[in-house]
């Protein structure tokens, strides 16, 4: 059982370029968000999706997008990255709803912006 | 808004003493709490959680956390530490007012490491 499927693992862009970071589970959850992670700060919220149709800003959703392509499917992209961008992304699904609301996490995604 | 508060970026313990990890939250309406752990290089996992009833919950690999409303702390417990439970740990709180939306905040994040 494969969980919460994200890629790239790694990237590397040049300040201005985009991109889009994919995630994927497989649990028929309703509920997914991302989350970057940078030293110090913990995980702060991006983004989230509390059901397929629906997308809500999270604590820091300045310079990002997402789309809620179907119930599996959660993309987050950069249409202009900056250096600021480099951290370790995060995606999360849970079942959502009025459940207790545990997360389950992808394996994450390093993105460095030069 | 909902927020929570790790005071400690590390917590250092001596293997086989007790450990606690300190947690406060505040919400506007009664909260979902939650501890997760991460070891280098994965994704967090979830250890433990509290919803309602008992104020000691207990988690995955011998943890347990004591929730305190009057304090507004959930701190994460375990009364003899190993050196495998040096990891970095997360609490985090989802606001029962959005209960649909399942937005859940994270604090950030408490490293612990267990000497031996």
């Amino acid at each position: 059982n494969a969980g919460v499927t994200q890629t790239p693992k790694f990237q590397v862009l040049k300040t201005g370029q985009s991109m889009t970071l994919q995630c994927a589970q497989d649990m028929n959850h309703n509920s997914m968000y991302w989350y970057r992670q940078d030293p110090g700060m913990g995980l702060r919220l991006i983004y989230y999706s509390a059901s397929e149709g629906t997308t809500d800003k999270g604590e820091v959703p300045n310079g990002y997008n997402v789309s809620r392509l179907n119930k599996r499917e959660f993309s987050l992209r950069l249409e202009s990255a900056a250096p600021s961008q480099t951290s370790v992304y995060f995606c999360a699904s849970s079942l959502g709803g009025y459940s207790t609301g545990e997360l389950f996490f992808g394996e994450g995604s390093r993105l460095t912006v030069l | 808004a909902q927020s929570v508060a790790q005071p400690e970026d590390q917590v250092n313990v001596a293997e086989g003493n007790p450990l606690t990890v300190k947690c406060t939250y505040s919400v506007s309406g009664n909260p979902y709490l939650f501890w997760y752990v991460q070891y280098p290089n994965r994704g967090l996992q979830f250890l433990l959680k509290y919803i309602t009833g008992d104020n000691l919950v207990k988690g995955s690999y011998g943890f347990e956390a004591e929730f305190n409303k009057s304090q507004t702390s959930f701190h994460l417990k375990k009364p003899s530490a190993l050196v495998s439970d040096s990891a970095l740990y997360f609490c985090a709180v989802r606001d029962l007012r959005y209960s649909s939306a399942s937005k859940i905040i994270f604090g950030s994040g408490t490293r612990l490491s267990i000497r031996p």
